[in-house]
């Protein structure tokens, strides 16, 4: 299956540890979206990748949320002391650089802070 | 900046048909997309308009007018199937100058026998 793959699907956390999430996009899409989204809620938009570099971060994510993509190919989102207010799916986006930007979305990490 | 605006429910029947509308008011305008996602599943992409005017993809179609920020996706020959969330987005240009797909809130669809 060559689509869009994120690990893990669910996580489960106390309050105040820090969780990792990973995404591995379409092999050759240049671009990775990060997103949240809560129930009732469409995507809200956390940060962007073109290629390696970070080329966007919304103004909404708090410096308790970072996010990396290395060599340009898979990206991790980690989240430091996490909150109850953290409970949200973690959903992952590629998209190839040129054309319609249509986005291909991963299944999603579902966290839950407890 | 933007805001996206669309309908937070809707309800039709079988075999209908239904109109879905989103209205913006972004930056930078270059884009828009629709996507559908089915409770508990990632959005799957629909259609997509730069230019002024109706796109059409089997039973789904997709209108857009830049000079009224306006858009809709229509679906004709409704399915039970249908019944899922429709997710309007905007490619609008952000701080960093880059174009991002930022999506509104969703219409939940509800299709009756």
């Amino acid at each position: 299956d060559t689509g869009v793959s994120q690990d893990p699907r669910h996580k489960i956390t106390k309050r105040g540890q820090n969780v990792t999430f990973r995404c591995d996009p379409i092999s050759e899409h240049n671009r990775l979206y990060w997103y949240r989204q809560t129930l009732g809620q469409g995507p809200e938009f956390l940060t962007y990748f073109q290629n390696e570099a970070q080329l966007e971060k919304s103004r909404l994510l708090s410096d308790r949320f970072s996010a990396e993509r290395p060599k340009g190919s898979f990206s991790t989102l980690e989240i430091q002391r996490t909150e109850q207010g953290d409970s949200a799916m973690y959903l992952c986006a590629s998209s190839f650089g040129t054309g319609s930007y249509e986005q291909y979305f991963g299944p999603g990490t579902r966290l839950t802070v407890t | 900046g933007q805001n996206i605006d669309q309908p937070t429910e809707m309800t039709a029947t079988e075999g209908a048909i239904v109109q879905i509308n989103c209205t913006y008011q972004t930056s930078g305008f270059n884009g828009l997309f629709w996507y559908q996602q089915h409770a508990g599943e990632a959005p799957t992409f629909l259609s997509y308009n730069v230019l002024d005017g109706l796109e059409e993809k089997g039973r789904f179609s997709s209108f857009l007018s830049r000079s009224k920020g306006y858009s809709y996706l229509l679906l004709k020959e409704l399915q039970m199937k249908d019944s899922a969330s429709y997710l309007c987005a905007v490619r609008d240009i952000l701080s960093g100058g880059s174009y991002i797909p930022t999506f509104g809130r969703g219409t939940s669809l509800i299709v009756h026998p």
